[in-house]
């Protein structure tokens, strides 16, 4: 059983396009986060929400937007892609009390061409 | 001065031998500190927390220097499986934000 998904697990996409990454835990979590990871392995968080409510909204572009439908569920999506937006896009859970046990998923590599 | 500072590596060691990292951090107030582990290409996982009196999970050993700003990670009797990036993880409070070092490199070779 997959803790933590994210689909797609590769995405290829051409500077302009908007594209859209999901993410879901059945841990049973109340509070997910979005991460990239850079070339330079540096992995910085972007977004965290518990229980449906946005919590952490770090110093990122407008043109990303993250959704959460339901705490089991965050989406990420991104308008107006651009090349420096090539990265791997984690997703994390984990309990609010518990916030430094985080579980990640296994990763979206994007490439912006 | 960034936030966790490690040395990127690659230390290779060969298998049995103990190896150390240090991170140092620049916040004062940071309040816990945690190793994950990231093999290549997979994400990261926890490995450990780390206790300003330090603390022991089989042969790893993690301590704490406030005074210093400086934490670490010792493994002894290194095995194979071991190779991986380490990352030191800093909490400056409410737990949710975790700062990651850019990671330790490890090889361990037969």
């Amino acid at each position: 059983d997959t803790a933590v998904s994210q689909t797609p697990k590769y995405l290829v996409t051409q500077m302009g396009n908007d594209k859209s990454i999901k993410c879901e835990q059945n841990l049973g979590h109340d509070t997910m986060y979005w991460y990239k990871q850079d070339s330079k392995k540096f992995l910085k968080i972007m977004f965290s929400y518990n229980n449906k409510e946005l919590i952490i909204n770090e110093t990122v572009p407008n043109r990303f937007s993250p959704k959460s439908p339901d705490k089991a569920h965050l989406n990420l999506h991104i308008n107006s892609l651009e090349l420096g937006d090539s990265a791997v896009y984690f997703c994390a859970s984990s309990q609010m009390d518990r916030g430094y046990e985080q579980y990640f998923g296994p990763g979206t590599r994007l490439t912006v061409t | 001065r960034k936030e966790v500072e490690q040395d990127p590596g690659p230390f290779n060691v060969p298998e049995g031998a103990t190896v150390a990292f240090n991170c140092t951090y620049s916040n004062s107030a940071s309040q816990s500190f945690f190793w994950y582990r990231q093999d290549c290409r997979k994400e990261p996982k926890l490995l450990m927390s780390v206790y300003s009196s330090g603390n022991e999970d089989g042969r790893f050993t993690a301590q704490l220097n406030r005074a210093s700003q400086y934490i670490s990670l010792l493994i002894r009797d290194s095995k194979l499986s071991d190779s991986a990036t380490y990352l030191c993880v800093v909490n400056m409070g409410g737990f949710q934000k975790l700062v990651f070092g850019t990671g330790t490199r490890l090889l361990v070779s037969p």
